[in-house]
Formats: C-alpha cells, sequence, structure tokens
C-alpha cells in the first residue's frame, strides 16, 4: 500500500534554531513529491515539487531534497513566521491524485 | 488570478440537512479535486474531476456524499443528509493535465470550507 509518513509531529524551535522535517514514502511509483504550508484557517500553500532523487529546491529560509525513500525539508534560522503546518505529499506515476503526509506542525518562539 | 474560490467559507447545520458546497477552479485548470481535512485522519482526497468527468470516486465516503462538475468552471460536493461525523474542513484544489508539461502537476488549493453539523 502506497503510504507517506511524516516527523517528527510536532516541532518547537527557537527563533534561528536550524532543522529538518522528514518525509518518509513507500510507494509502486513515484511521479513526483509536493511540500505545501498551512497557515491555520487556511488551504495548503504549495512550496516546492521535486522529481528525482538527488534534487534539491530553495526558497527563502527552506530547502528540499529528495533522495529514494525520503525527502527533508530543511529550515534554517527560522522566524516566528515560519510557524505552520508542513505538509508532504506524493503523486504516483501515471496517477493525477496526490497521497498526503499528517504533517508537521511547527512553533517558532521569538 | 483570483486562486481557488470556494463558497461558503462557513457552513454550521443540523443533522439530517442536505449541505451543499461549491468551488470555482483556477480558470483553464482541467483537473478538479475536492478533498476532507480532519485532526484525525488528515486531508483525504474524496473524488477528482478531469475535463468535467469524475475519475476517481473511491474516496468518497457512502452514498450521502455526490459530486457534480457542470462545467468546467464550476463544482459542487453535495451532503444529504448530513451527519455529525461529516464535520471537518472540505477543500477543493484544481490542476494542468498531466499532459501540459510531462512532470508532477502541481494542486493549487481554495481557502476550504469549514463545516460544522450539529
Amino acid at each position: 500500500e502506497d503510504q507517506v509518513t511524516q516527523s517528527p509531529e510536532a516541532l518547537r524551535l527557537q527563533e534561528g534554531e536550524s532543522s529538518s522535517l522528514n518525509c518518509s514514502y513507500t510507494v509502486s511509483g513515484l511521479r513526483g513529491l509536493f511540500w505545501y504550508r498551512q497557515d491555520p484557517g487556511k488551504g495548503p500553500e504549495f512550496l516546492f515539487t521535486l522529481y528525482s532523487a538527488g534534487e534539491e529546491k530553495e526558497k527563502e529560509r527552506l530547502k528540499a531534497t529528495l533522495t529514494k525513500k525520503e525527502s527533508f525539508l530543511h529550515i534554517t534560522a527560522p522566524k516566528p513566521e515560519d510557524s505552520a503546518t508542513y505538509l508532504c505529499a506524493v503523486q504516483l506515476t501515471g496517477f493525477q491524485k496526490l497521497v498526503f503526509g499528517t504533517g508537521t506542525r511547527l512553533l517558532v518562539s521569538p | 488570478d483570483a486562486g481557488v474560490i470556494q463558497s461558503p467559507r462557513h457552513e454550521v447545520t443540523e443533522m439530517g440537512q442536505e449541505v451543499t458546497l461549491r468551488c470555482k477552479p483556477i480558470s483553464g485548470h482541467d483537473y478538479l479535486f475536492w478533498y476532507r481535512q480532519t485532526m484525525m485522519r488528515g486531508l483525504e482526497l474524496l473524488i477528482y474531476f478531469n475535463n468535467n468527468v469524475p475519475i476517481d470516486d473511491s474516496g468518497m465516503p457512502e452514498d450521502r456524499f455526490s459530486a457534480k462538475m457542470p462545467n468546467a468552471s464550476f463544482s459542487t460536493l453535495k451532503i444529504q443528509p448530513s451527519e455529525p461525523r461529516d464535520s471537518a474542513v472540505y477543500f477543493c484544489a484544481s490542476s494542468w493535465g498531466l499532459s501540459r508539461t510531462g512532470g508532477p502537476e502541481t494542486q493549487y488549493f481554495g481557502p476550504g470550507t469549514r463545516l460544522l453539523v450539529l
């Protein structure tokens, strides 16, 4: 069965304290892996798409990486405004739909 | 671009009543998705359409749920009769099709409808 697992479930950081979020997956065939950010009361907001192992994407303090079994979202020197739930999703080969993980709730304290 | 538009943003209803959620996808997108999000189960795909045709409704919980897409710019998700366990946030998302760029297609989400069934 296709599965996406995110860890940790929740993470509390001090402002400036860098860390990483993990998304591991077991799927029959990976077409792409997506990272979304979700703020309370809002819809998921697209961050990155990763297509193949070894690929990296960056945006401000965020960097996403992909291996054959997992993806990491690295947050460098986070700020309070980075507090949100980060969702990982995989798109399977030949399918349009996404399978989502349950997310990591990030809280960055000033 | 206005993004994906959903209405209403909040809905409170009583058990047994009919609920209709509405979605306008991003213009030009040919895929539309309905998701449900709860604390217990996270974000679950209910149904998706391609060019207004339902492709996969395996996530629809039961016959009380139905979805339609009468044209490229409008879709509805209906629950009849509603039950308290249907309380959740319902999201609509849209994307380009698989063939457009050859790569994985990004889904863009609306703001959601928060449904509470009493």
